[in-house]
C-alpha cells in the first residue's frame, strides 16, 4: 500500500512568486489535509478537503487555495508569496475522522 | 478556540531513562486527543491516540492516558532508546473532525 506522497521535496521561491504543491493520497482515502510548520514549532491548519469539496479552513488568507480532485490528489497554491510563508508544508490523507497520515512534506523557501 | 499545551525542550534523557512529556489542553466538547512524532526530515507519524475520557493509548512502549477532569494527556515510556529521540507533538481533533491542533512540540534527545 502507497502512503502519503508530495511532490516537490524541496523548492525555492523569491516573494511575490506563486507556487503549486502536490500531494497524492494513501490509497482509498477520500480526505486530505494541510499544515503549515515553520521552523521549530507545531503543524497549523490550512484547510481540509473532502470528496472535492472544501471542508473546513483555518486562519489563512484567501491567497492559500487549494483542490481536490476526483483521484483524491490534491494542489495547494499560495500567490504572492512572503519571507514568511517560508516553511514545510504537510499533506495528510484519512478515510476516518481519528486516523490522518501525513506525507514527507515540502520545503519552501522564498527569498 | 482551541489549544494545546506541551511542554518546552529539548528534553535530554540517558538510555533506559523514563520519560515524561506534560500535554494538556482546551476544548469545547471532548475532542480525540493524539500523539505525534517526527524524525529528522520526516513528516508527521502518529503514535498513539485516545478519542474518549480514561482511554489509554500505547505503541511502541509509549503510553498515554486521556484525562478529562486535568484536561491532560502525558506521553510516558519507561525505558527509551537513543532511537526514541526525536520530536514529539501532542494534538487534539476539533469537534468538527476536520482539523488537529498541535502543541509547540517537544525534542527529545537520548544520550547512549
Amino acid at each position: 500500500e502507497t502512503g502519503v506522497t508530495q511532490s516537490p521535496t524541496h523548492l525555492i521561491k523569491t516573494r511575490g512568486q506563486q507556487v503549486t504543491l502536490r500531494c497524492s493520497s494513501q490509497s482509498g482515502h477520500n480526505t486530505v489535509s494541510w499544515y503549515q510548520q515553520a521552523l521549530g514549532q507545531g503543524p497549523q491548519f490550512i484547510f481540509q478537503y473532502y470528496r472535492e469539496e472544501e471542508n473546513g479552513r483555518g486562519n489563512f488568507p484567501p491567497r492559500f487555495s487549494g483542490l481536490q480532485f476526483p483521484n483524491y490528489s490534491s494542489e495547494l497554491n499560495v500567490n504572492a508569496l512572503e519571507l514568511d510563508d517560508s516553511a514545510l508544508y504537510l499533506c495528510a490523507s484519512s478515510l476516518t475522522v481519528n486516523e490522518q497520515f501525513f506525507g514527507p512534506g515540502t520545503r519552501l523557501t522564498v527569498l | 478556540g482551541d489549544s494545546v499545551t506541551q511542554m518546552e525542550g529539548p528534553v535530554t534523557l540517558s538510555e533506559e531513562a523514563f520519560l515524561t512529556i506534560n500535554c494538556t489542553y482546551t476544548a469545547t466538547g471532548y475532542p480525540s486527543l493524539f500523539w505525534y512524532v517526527q524524525y529528522p526530515g520526516e513528516g508527521l507519524q502518529l503514535l498513539l491516540k485516545a478519542t474518549k475520557a480514561d482511554d489509554k493509548g500505547s505503541n511502541k512502549g509509549f503510553e498515554a492516558t486521556y484525562r478529562k477532569e486535568t484536561t491532560s494527556f502525558h506521553l510516558e515510556k519507561g525505558s527509551v532508546q537513543v532511537s526514541d529521540s526525536a520530536v514529539y507533538f501532542c494534538a487534539l481533533l476539533n469537534n468538527a473532525g476536520n482539523m488537529l491542533t498541535f502543541g509547540g512540540g517537544t525534542r527529545l534527545m537520548v544520550k547512549p
